[in-house]
């Protein structure tokens, strides 16, 4: 059973950085491409960053581009998120997903909130 | 950036009714790269269609998609009680954009 537990999530304040983590089982991980996808509060989902099954290459929205840091560890199997100079507008749950054959979503995990507040 | 808008923003249905939602991308989506997602509170979204009319697995055939171009279409044939829920399209022809999502609830 393919399964993504997100953790690292908690309330910062401006200007702080926070790196998330995304543990990954049930699959061979190396194998696909994952994606960081993030639901502020009452809006819609947003994509964030995108990494693939390597390592090698990496994408990111224009919102967070500079500021955050998408990366990998096969070995462990882990994704993670680092987030730099964080602001107000980057509260949100943040959900690990993984890449299907096409780049759609065909698995996530539950989320973990982010609150960027003074 | 491809702008998905979605409607309605809520739906009032019993179970048993037919549901339709729809979804317009403000430029056309190629291969229509188009997927649907079901969010319940406190859990992770799921996987409901895909390529716009393909079924992910284990869900149940009363969810179809359809549409192409820029109008794209989730039906649920027969709602079940557990189909009460957030549904949300994404197109991922030119990176990634979701529409703001419908909300779907028990009339």
């Amino acid at each position: 059973e393919v399964q993504l537990l997100e953790s690292g999530g908690g309330l910062v304040q401006p200007g702080e950085s926070l790196r998330l983590s995304c543990a990954a089982s049930g699959f061979a991980f190396s194998n696909n491409a994952m994606s960081w996808v993030r639901q502020a509060p009452g809006k819609g989902l947003e994509w964030v960053s995108a990494i693939t099954g390597s390592g090698d290459n990496t994408y990111y929205a224009d919102s967070v581009r500079g500021r955050f840091t998408i990366s990998r560890d096969n070995s462990k199997g882990t994704l993670y998120l680092e987030m730099n100079s964080l602001r107000a507008d980057d509260t949100a749950v943040f959900y690990c997903a993984r890449e299907g054959y096409n780049p759609y979503f065909d698995y996530w995990g539950r989320g973990t909130l982010v609150t960027v507040s003074s | 950036e491809n702008v998905l808008t979605q409607s309605p923003g809520t739906l009032s249905l019993s179970p048993g009714e037919r549901a339709t939602l729809s979804c317009r991308a403000s430029q056309s989506v190629r291969n229509n790269y188009v997927a649907w997602y079901q969010q319940k509170p406190g859990q992770a979204p799921r996987l409901l269609i895909y390529g716009a009319s393909s079924r992910a697995t284990g869900i149940p055939d009363r969810f179809s998609g359809s549409g192409s171009g820029t109008d794209f279409t989730l039906t649920i044939s027969r709602l079940e009680p557990e189909d009460f829920a957030v549904y949300s399209c994404h197109q991922y022809d030119t990176t990634h954009t979701f529409g703001q999502g419908t909300r779907l609830e028990i009339k």
